[in-house]
């Protein structure tokens, strides 16, 4: 069974509007990174969660992870054509020892001018 | 943060044939991983490139088909060995320092196997 699950799975908002993704693991998350990937191209990383109830924000784009620390949301405010891309997060399941992580399957976002 | 960059950054490759991909990191870095990205897929990683010893592979891939090196702690290499088109993916490196810190990404390689 998939271990993070993501939704939704694609997006399409009008630009200006605001819209939030989520990502809910079955465990519980040691770290929950959020990233951002243009077709066929790398990931930008946007922002890494590691305590409950934790919340960051970078220019229009805010990050929560919940107490129990098994589900994140990404919310865009007012969304522009920039915003467009894949958003993927990527879990820390093993306590950082390990270092790799889990991924989602992603959300496409498409913002309509 | 961890600048990273990948060589080459696509290629067209035949059947049979191996293809070795290049990762270097602007500075000195703990750990560095490899991940696979198949078309319209997430990313799965293929293993942990650890300096001076050999990778850790995830289940699923091995070393016969995708060996590894890192020789030092800013770069690693990954060869994938006699392609098919099976192989054709986005591979991507990963690097981070100790446990916890935040996990930066290459621009990763296209490889389309005929």
């Amino acid at each position: 069974s998939q271990e993070l699950e993501q939704s939704p799975q694609s997006l399409i908002v009008q630009e200006g509007k605001n819209l939030t993704i989520n990502c809910t693991s079955s465990k519980t998350l040691y770290g929950l990174y959020w990233y951002k990937q243009k077709y066929g191209e790398g990931l930008i990383f946007l922002m890494m969660l590691q305590k409950g109830g934790e919340e960051k924000s970078h220019e229009k784009i805010t990050a929560k992870l919940d107490e129990k620390k098994q589900q994140s949301s990404l919310h865009i405010t007012a969304s522009q054509p920039s915003h467009a891309g894949i958003y993927l997060c990527g879990a820390d399941l093993y306590g950082g020892s390990q270092g790799n992580l889990i991924f989602g399957k992603g959300t496409k976002l498409s913002v309509k001018p | 943060s961890a600048v990273i960059s990948q060589k080459p950054s696509r290629d067209i490759c035949q059947r049979g044939t191996s293809l070795t991909i290049q990762c270097q990191v602007d500075s000195q870095v703990t750990m560095m991983f490899w991940y696979r990205q198949q078309p319209g897929q997430s990313l799965t990683l293929i293993a942990t490139a650890n300096q001076g010893s050999e990778a850790t592979y995830e289940s699923g891939f091995v070393i016969d088909k995708f060996p590894i090196s890192r020789p030092n702690l800013t770069f690693s290499t990954l060869t994938v060995s006699n392609m098919s088109p099976e192989d054709s993916s986005i591979y991507l490196c990963s690097s981070s320092g100790r446990g916890g810190s935040a996990q930066y990404f290459g621009p990763g390689t296209r490889l389309l196997v005929l």
